[in-house]
């Protein structure tokens, strides 16, 4: 069935270090791909999103690409800081009923 | 940007004992919300889908007499626990959709002793 498979965490970086997250994904048709943030203490957020092929979703230095052929829509930030330190979701969406499927979440910390 | 409150944050309650759960949309209407169920290091399990005015869709595997349902008006929807018991304490986290966009909830903790 539909599936959803991110990178295992916890993901442990200094201020500044690269950050990539995984996330490739199983499901029919064409579904859209999200990536959800949830600070501590907070409800979810969305972070970014892409809806076809190709297209790249980016917000606050965090960017992620669709990419059909190989399933995946990877999360990247190019200089992390200890604001970013939340767990990260990756979910999609597919068909008219709006349901969300969602990775298990990877937990990320940034150290100063 | 639009906000989805929860009440109460967390609850402590004996087993065998009802309790309630609520989710507003604040500044937006909501046909459809939805609710979440959400285990120490693992993903959102998706329980229910509640539309405005009409009964519940429940996911395989979600007794739908034990998690009641009501979405009676279009900024609020509850989630009723009926009959707690400890395998129920979790963290239960709700979404409402305001066009094609999703908004969640801080989440409510619920402890069954």
């Amino acid at each position: 069935g539909d599936s959803v498979t991110q990178m295992e965490g916890p993901v442990t970086l200094s201020e500044e270090a690269f950050l990539t997250i995984n996330c490739t994904y199983t499901a029919t048709g064409y579904p859209s791909l999200f990536w959800y943030v949830q600070y501590p203490g907070e409800g979810l957020q969305l972070l970014l999103k892409a809806t076809k092929a190709d297209d790249k979703g980016s917000n606050k230095g965090f960017e992620a690409t669709y990419r059909k052929e190989t399933t995946s829509f990877h999360l990247e930030k190019g200089s992390v800081q200890v604001s970013d330190s939340a767990v990260y979701f990756c979910a999609y969406s597919g068909g008219s009923n709006y349901k969300l499927t969602f990775g298990k979440g990877t937990l990320l910390t940034v150290n100063p | 940007g639009a906000v989805v409150s929860q009440h109460p944050s967390r609850v402590i309650c004996k087993s065998g004992t009802s309790v309630k759960i609520e989710c507003r949309s604040l500044d937006f209407q909501a046909t459809t919300m939805f609710w979440y169920r959400q285990f120490p290091k693992q993903s959102l399990m998706l329980m229910a889908t509640s539309n405005e005015g009409s009964k519940a869709t429940y996911e395989q595997g979600v007794e739908k007499d034990k998690f009641l349902i009501n979405h009676a008006s279009l900024t609020l929807s509850t989630l009723t626990v009926t009959s707690a018991h400890p395998e129920d304490s979790s963290f239960y986290i709700c979404s409402a959709r305001d066009g094609q966009t999703r908004f969640f909830g801080p989440g409510t903790r619920l402890t069954v002793l």
